[in-house]
């Protein structure tokens, strides 16, 4: 069974710092190119970050380029996302997701607020 | 950027009847478009990728059709299970972008 399991949300101050890992199961994690996507509440989905299987390349939104960065180690089947100078506005449900392959976590609620 | 216009945001349909959602590109994305369901509890299910394929386990009711800027999602019958949020999302070129999505309401 593929599970993609996001972790290490929680509530944080503005200005402040926190990594998101999502640990990947029942697929070949190394051959699969990975996105993060949030959803703010009560709105629409919103890509954020995008690594090749390989970490070769990165791509990120204009909204957190320069504040997040993604990484993954295929090591041990996660990716990362770290999270810095965070914003009001960066409070949004995190999902992890392959580029292909249709696999999405469940989701790993970050809330900024002081 | 590529902008994603994804219509009716909301739409009342009854249990059995065909409904089509639309998506259009601002420019030419290649069939290089996911469908996606949303729950209410926010569980997120692919349901189509590279404009008409489905993903594993999706069943035959939905389908997925378009070329160049317009493509859209049909339910060929609708089940209680498909009364959800609906989006697009486009992954021609970075960003990726999602459309705005659609709420498929029972009327």
């Amino acid at each position: 069974e593929v599970q993609l399991v996001e972790s290490g949300g929680g509530l944080v101050q503005p200005g402040s710092s926190l990594k998101l890992s999502c640990v990947a199961s029942g697929f070949t994690f190394s051959n699969y190119g990975m996105n993060w996507i949030r959803q703010a509440p009560k709105k629409g989905l919103e890509w954020i970050a995008l690594i090749y299987y390989d970490s070769s390349n990165k791509y990120y939104a204009d909204s957190v380029k320069g504040r997040f960065t993604i990484s993954r180690d295929n090591s041990k089947n996660t990716l990362y996302l770290e999270m810095n100078s965070l914003r009001s506005e960066d409070t949004a449900m995190y999902y992890c997701a392959s580029h292909i392959g249709g696999y999405w976590g469940q989701g790993v609620m970050v809330t900024v607020s002081s | 950027d590529i902008q994603m216009t994804q219509t009716p945001s909301s739409m009342p349909a009854s249990l059995g009847e065909r409904v089509t959602i639309s998506c259009r590109a601002s420019q030419g994305i290649s069939n290089y478009l996911n469908w996606y369901q949303q729950k209410p509890d926010g569980t997120i299910k692919p349901l189509i990728y590279y404009t008409s394929n489905l993903q594993s386990g999706v069943p035959s009711r939905f389908s997925g059709s378009g070329s160049g800027t317009d493509y859209s999602l049909t339910i060929s019958s609708l089940e209680p299970e498909d009364f959800a949020m609906y989006y697009c999302q486009q992954y021609d070129s970075s960003p990726l972008t999602f459309g705005s999505g659609t709420k498929l309401e029972i009327k």
